[in-house]
């Protein structure tokens, strides 16, 4: 029973430098999120999707893109990256969009910018 | 303004020594009050759901509580294992986003 599935689990880019955090779910949810989670900041949503084709903003957008080509998978891709990237970055996913159930976390992506 | 404040920040008990977490919350129309129990390196473990005033929510030694503006995080007789960072979200009516406080981190001593 695998639920949410992050990799890489941890990552060291230079300044500059572009990869992509990989979500996976198994439970066929139609809503996935993106946060990063920084000391003293709590949890911060990056983007979401609320089913495959349909992305949006959260609250702190600026330097990630994402897409959803299908239900399973939720890419975040950082461009260029930058110091204030570093963070620990987590995907989470509910069902059903409109439904009012709990978010079920990945065990995150440690990553960080030198 | 933050919509989720969890209170204390940091929370040392003696094993035995019960006591309580806070989450207030500033916006009306809440759909959902979620509990959830992250651990060191690990991703939120979700734990409670609340959905009106004056619903409780009870697992082992952790009990919730939700009012009109709060909910409470009970502790009773904490283990050492009970040791976590408790991290309160909310949604609200008109969208599926989860705002989340920033946590009280609980440390409870032998």
């Amino acid at each position: 029973n695998a639920g949410v599935t992050q990799t890489p689990k941890f990552q060291v880019l230079k300044t500059g430098q572009s990869m992509t955090l990989q979500c996976a779910q198994d439970m066929n949810h139609e809503y996935m999120s993106w946060y990063r989670q920084d000391p003293g900041m709590g949890l911060r949503l990056i983007h979401y999707s609320v089913g495959a084709g349909i992305t949006d903003q959260g609250e702190v957008p600026n330097g990630y893109n994402v897409s959803r080509s299908t239900t399973e998978d939720f890419p975040l891709r950082l461009l260029s990256a930058a110091p204030s990237q570093t963070s620990v970055y987590f995907c989470a996913s509910s069902d059903p969009a409109g439904g009012n159930t709990e978010a079920f976390f990945g065990q995150g992506t440690r990553l960080t910018v030198v | 303004e933050d919509q989720v404040t969890q209170s204390p920040e940091a929370l040392r008990l003696q094993e035995g020594e019960s006591s309580s977490l806070n989450c207030s919350y500033t916006v009306s129309g809440l759909r959902g009050l979620f509990w959830y129990r992250q651990d060191p390196g690990k991703g939120p473990e979700f734990l409670f759901t609340l959905y009106s005033a004056g619903e409780e929510k009870e697992k082992e030694r952790l009990k919730a509580t939700l009012t009109k503006k709060e909910s409470f995080l009970h502790i009773t007789a904490p283990k050492p294992e009970d040791s976590a960072t408790y991290l309160c979200a909310v949604r609200y009516y008109g969208n599926n986003r989860l705002a989340f406080g920033k946590g009280n981190q609980v440390v409870v001593i032998p």
